[in-house]
């Protein structure tokens, strides 16, 4: 089955500067890779998804990048604001299955 | 107008009882997920169905009995209470099961005394 991996468990960064998170899946199938981000006590929330058939997307101050012959995918979040503080799970997806990486705790400092 | 909405929120219990989750979705998805969220955070899938019918089956103790009515209905039941089954519980749906992202709703806290 597909193995998703997840780096850092935790990040800390100043306000303004910028954040990366990488990922990388072991299946060559998985053709969707979202990104969500959990509030403390929140549910998870798509910011933003990938699929297969594109190299890069962004949505402001997010950036989503994949590389799906080294099977490794990155967010990037530039400019942080102490509201970006999170937990963020990267996912891979695959014949209707969802596998989660084990989320990144990021914490942005005023 | 919640997309996905779960009920209870909260559910304190003892260890041993039965209770039941229930989740519903205004979306016209087809799609729906129970996921188990621990202490650590880990997200972790445990079934899925689409259009009623069962599609994802994960290795979960046979205490644990999904049942979709319809497509818009994902319950769960947990027979027999452990206390390693305390975690918080989201159930979301999606569009199709293939490259959609998932709407989840915002958790049941199941805590086992």
């Amino acid at each position: 089955g597909e193995n998703v991996e997840q780096h850092p468990s935790t990040l800390s960064v100043q306000e303004g500067d910028s954040a990366v998170i990488k990922c990388t899946y072991s299946d060559s199938a998985s053709n969707y890779f979202p990104w969500y981000k959990q509030e403390l006590g929140k549910r998870p929330q798509l910011i933003i998804d990938i699929r297969s058939n594109v190299g890069e997307k962004k949505d402001q101050r997010i950036a989503v990048t994949l590389n799906k012959t080294a099977k490794h995918f990155s967010l990037h979040i530039t400019e942080t604001q102490p509201e970006d503080s999170a937990v963020y799970f990267c996912a891979a997806k695959d014949a209707g299955k969802s596998t989660f990486g084990d989320g990144t705790t990021l914490t942005v400092k005023p | 107008d919640t997309a996905v909405s779960q009920t209870p929120k909260y559910l304190v219990t003892q260890m041993g009882n039965d209770k039941s989750i229930k989740c519903e979705q205004n979306l016209g998805h087809d799609t729906m997920y129970w996921y188990k969220q621990d202490s650590k955070k880990f997200l972790k899938i445990m079934f899925s169905y689409n259009n009623k019918e069962l599609i994802i089956n994960e290795t979960v103790p046979n205490r644990f009995s999904p049942k979709s009515p319809d497509k818009a209905h994902l319950n769960l039941h947990i027979n027999s209470l452990e206390l390693g089954d305390s975690a918080v519980y989201f159930c979301a749906s999606s569009r199709g099961s293939s490259n959609q992202p998932q709407h989840f709703g915002d958790g049941t806290r199941l805590s086992i005394l």
